[in-house]
């Protein structure tokens, strides 16, 4: 089965500062999808980013971007410039390739702070 | 686009009863998928349906189930509510292919007591 680690219940960061959320897993499929989705106190699960497997390049969107170490089995992810709006909840997730596309395996959870 | 709607915001029943939540997926999504959020369990994936057909299931006891109309809107029903059922319901729908994003509702918040 697989499973999906994040160790940080807590973060802290400055507005327009930068930090990095840490996230593993653990799977002996060797074709997957990796995700990062943000949760405000709207509940609402957003999707941040989205990683395949295949790919070797890190995925990238505006402020946010993946460090992806497929060896490792670790898909960190940093938000530059932070602002106010990304306090919120972050969920790491995985999803098989083949199979149910709906089947997410979801982290605890990184509660991310704002500061002015 | 409407987003992913879901009914009711919240509910309180009692251990014992049971209970429907609804959800509208958007606009040509197939496919409806159902997740459990507590503090103590996190996220779980309870079940998936497409085209009204369950497609995937999760280790969810024989109390939970769902169902799923030719609009593609899905409800799911808790039996035999208990205490340890109290939780956020997230709905997400997709259009069903693999590689086909979920976009999730507000969900519902359940309490029993």
């Amino acid at each position: 089965a697989q499973t999906v680690t994040q160790s940080q219940p807590e973060m802290s960061v400055q507005e327009a500062e930068t930090v990095t959320l840490s996230c593993t897993y653990d799977t002996s499929e060797s074709d997957y999808y990796l995700f990062w989705y943000k949760q405000p106190p709207s509940r609402q699960m957003i999707l941040v980013i989205r990683q395949e497997a295949y790919k070797q390049q890190n995925a990238t969107e505006n402020r946010f971007s993946v460090n992806f170490q497929k060896a490792a089995k670790s898909f960190s992810l940093k938000i530059s410039d932070s602002q106010l709006g990304d306090a919120a909840m972050y969920f790491c997730a995985y999803r098989r390739r083949t199979g149910t596309a709906s089947k997410l395996t979801f982290g605890t959870g990184t509660r991310l702070q704002v500061t002015l | 686009k409407a987003g992913v709607t879901q009914t009711p915001r919240y509910l309180i029943k009692t251990r014992g009863q049971q209970v429907t939540l609804s959800c509208s997926p958007i606009s040509g999504h197939r496919s409806v998928s159902w997740y459990q959020q507590t503090p103590g369990q996190g996220l779980q994936f309870l079940f998936e349906y497409f085209s009204e057909t369950q497609r995937n299931k999760g280790n969810f006891p024989g109390r939970f189930s769902g169902r799923q109309f030719s609009n593609s809107r899905s409800e799911m029903n808790v039996s035999t509510l208990e205490l340890g059922d109290s939780a956020l319901y997230l709905c997400a729908s997709s259009s069903g292919t693999e590689n086909s994003p979920l976009h999730f509702g507000n969900g519902t918040r359940l309490t029993v007591t």
